[in-house]
C-alpha cells in the first residue's frame, strides 16, 4: 500500500530552528509537495522537490532523498506565526497526492 | 473575489436532512477537487474533475454526490449522511490535474466544517 509518515506533533521555541521529517512508499514518485495549514484555514503552498537536494526559499527550506523514500521541511528563525500544521504530499505514478496526515507545529515563546 | 471561495463554512445537518456545498474558482483552471479532512488523518480525496467531466472517484459512498456544471464550480450535495461523516470538507483547484507532477500546486478553499448529528 502507499504511505506517508510524519510526526503528528512537534514543539520548538521562537527564534529556533526545527525540522520536519516525512517518509513516504508509494507506487512510483513524481514530486513531493509541502503545504501549511493554519486552524481553520485551507493549506497553502510551501515548496515542491521533485529532484535530489535541497531547495531554500526564504526562512523555510525543503530536502528530498528520493533512494532514501525522505524529505525534510526546514524552518529557520521561527516566528509565532509558524504554528501549523504542516502536510507532506507525493504525487505517485498515476498523479494522484497522497498525502500525510500532517505534522502540528507549536512555537512557544 | 480571487482565489477558491467556499459555502457554507459551518453547517451542522442531521442525518435525515439534504445539503449542498459550494465551491467556487477565480483562477481559470481545469482541475477542481473535494476533499475529505479528518482530525489527524491524511487528507482523502474524494472526487476529481477534469475539465467538467470527473475521472475520479475514490470510492466514496453514494450518500454524497459531486456536481460540477462549468470549470468554476463545484458542488458536493449531501444527504442521508452519518455522524462518521463528519469532518472539514476541503475544495481545491489546479491548472491540469496532470500538471502537478511539474510542482504546479494546487490553491485550497478554506473549507466547510460539516456536524453531522
Amino acid at each position: 500500500g502507499q504511505n506517508i509518515d510524519q510526526p503528528t506533533e512537534m514543539t520548538a521555541t521562537e527564534g529556533a530552528i526545527v525540522q520536519i521529517n516525512c517518509t513516504y512508499q508509494t507506487s512510483g514518485f513524481n514530486g513531493l509537495f509541502w503545504y501549511q495549514q493554519h486552524a481553520g484555514e485551507a493549506p497553502t503552498f510551501l515548496s515542491y522537490n521533485v529532484l535530489d537536494g535541497l531547495e531554500e526559499k526564504g526562512r523555510f527550506s525543503s530536502f528530498l532523498s528520493r533512494s532514501k523514500g525522505y524529505s525534510y521541511l526546514l524552518l529557520k528563525e521561527l516566528q509565532m506565526k509558524d504554528s501549523a500544521s504542516y502536510l507532506c504530499a507525493v504525487i505517485d505514478s498515476n498523479y494522484q497526492l497522497i498525502w500525510g496526515a500532517g505534522t502540528k507545529l507549536i512555537i512557544k515563546p | 473575489e480571487t482565489g477558491v471561495t467556499q459555502t457554507p463554512r459551518h453547517l451542522v445537518m442531521g442525518m435525515t436532512n439534504k445539503k449542498s456545498l459550494k465551491c467556487e474558482q477565480h483562477l481559470g483552471h481545469n482541475a477542481m477537487y473535494w476533499y475529505k479532512q479528518s482530525a489527524k488523518k491524511p487528507l482523502e480525496l474524494m472526487f476529481v474533475y477534469s475539465l467538467e467531466e470527473r475521472v475520479e472517484n475514490n470510492s466514496v459512498p453514494s450518500r454524497f454526490s459531486p456536481e460540477c456544471p462549468n470549470s468554476s464550480h463545484l458542488f458536493l450535495h449531501l444527504h442521508t449522511l452519518q455522524p462518521e461523516d463528519s469532518a472539514l470538507y476541503l475544495c481545491a483547484s489546479s491548472q491540469e490535474r496532470s500538471e502537478l507532477a511539474g510542482g504546479r500546486e494546487q490553491f485550497f478553499g478554506p473549507g466547510t466544517r460539516l456536524t453531522v448529528l
